[in-house]
């Protein structure tokens, strides 16, 4: 298919390992994003790529989260220590451009559990 | 917190019209989306208001009045599929700021 695509779909992990969650973005897509789901909230912003450089990471909430984007395509969240609060619903987003009435276009998420 | 309010839950009967309001602060806004969220599913674009006034997109409509920090999505000939969670979010900078989502049930 031609939308976003994450991986794994669901991931369970105990309290103080180490995870990463993987974004195939739209083709040709320069901007992607991560977001926070918990249940009954709506997504939260952590980071922003425009090409291979985080522009805006002032969602993060500790130095236990890290993402890159290495080639401007796929990006990796990845989760140091995992705390029992980080479960959640880690959404991705793609959009062409990152400006105006730009698009963000939704994965299926990756479900973190942390036991 | 980023103050985007929209109702917890609303309930409308198949075939009727259903409007979910949605308020936020005006300070750095830049456009406000609605999506859509089946349970266990991602959110779907739906619409995107920048300027003020009404965009009509088929059963769904989404207005804006930007000095008034207020958006609704107007949902007509509702079907039991539009069953979902209706998302407001604004644009600041580069990120969008999301409400907490409406609950809509539609009932036979």
């Amino acid at each position: 298919g031609a939308g976003v695509s994450q991986t794994p779909s669901n991931k369970v992990t105990e309290k103080g390992k180490y995870v990463e969650l993987r974004c195939d973005p739209i083709s040709g897509h320069t901007a992607l994003y991560w977001y926070r789901q918990s249940l009954g909230q709506g997504p939260e912003f952590l980071i922003y790529f425009q090409g291979t450089g985080a522009a805006d990471d002032s969602g993060l909430p500790n130095d236990r989260f890290f993402a890159v984007r290495p080639e401007g395509s796929v990006s990796t969240l990845k989760i140091q220590r995992t705390e029992r609060g980080d479960s959640a619903v880690y959404l991705c987003a793609s959009s062409l451009g990152g400006q105006g009435s730009d698009t963000q276009y939704f994965g299926p998420g990756t479900r973190l559990t942390v036991l | 917190g980023q103050n985007i309010d929209q109702p917890t839950e609303m309930t409308a009967t198949e075939g009727a019209i259903v409007q979910i309001n949605c308020t936020y602060q005006t300070s750095g806004f830049n456009g406000l989306f609605w999506y859509q969220q089946h349970a266990g599913e991602a959110p779907t674009f739906l619409s995107y208001n920048v300027l003020d006034g009404l965009e009509e997109k088929g059963r769904f409509s989404s207005f804006l009045s930007r000095s008034k920090g207020y958006s609704y999505l107007l949902l007509k000939e509702l079907q039991m599929k539009d069953s979902a969670s209706y998302l407001c979010a604004v644009r600041r900078g580069n990120k969008l700021v999301f409400g907490a989502g409406t609950i809509l049930r539609v009932k036979s």
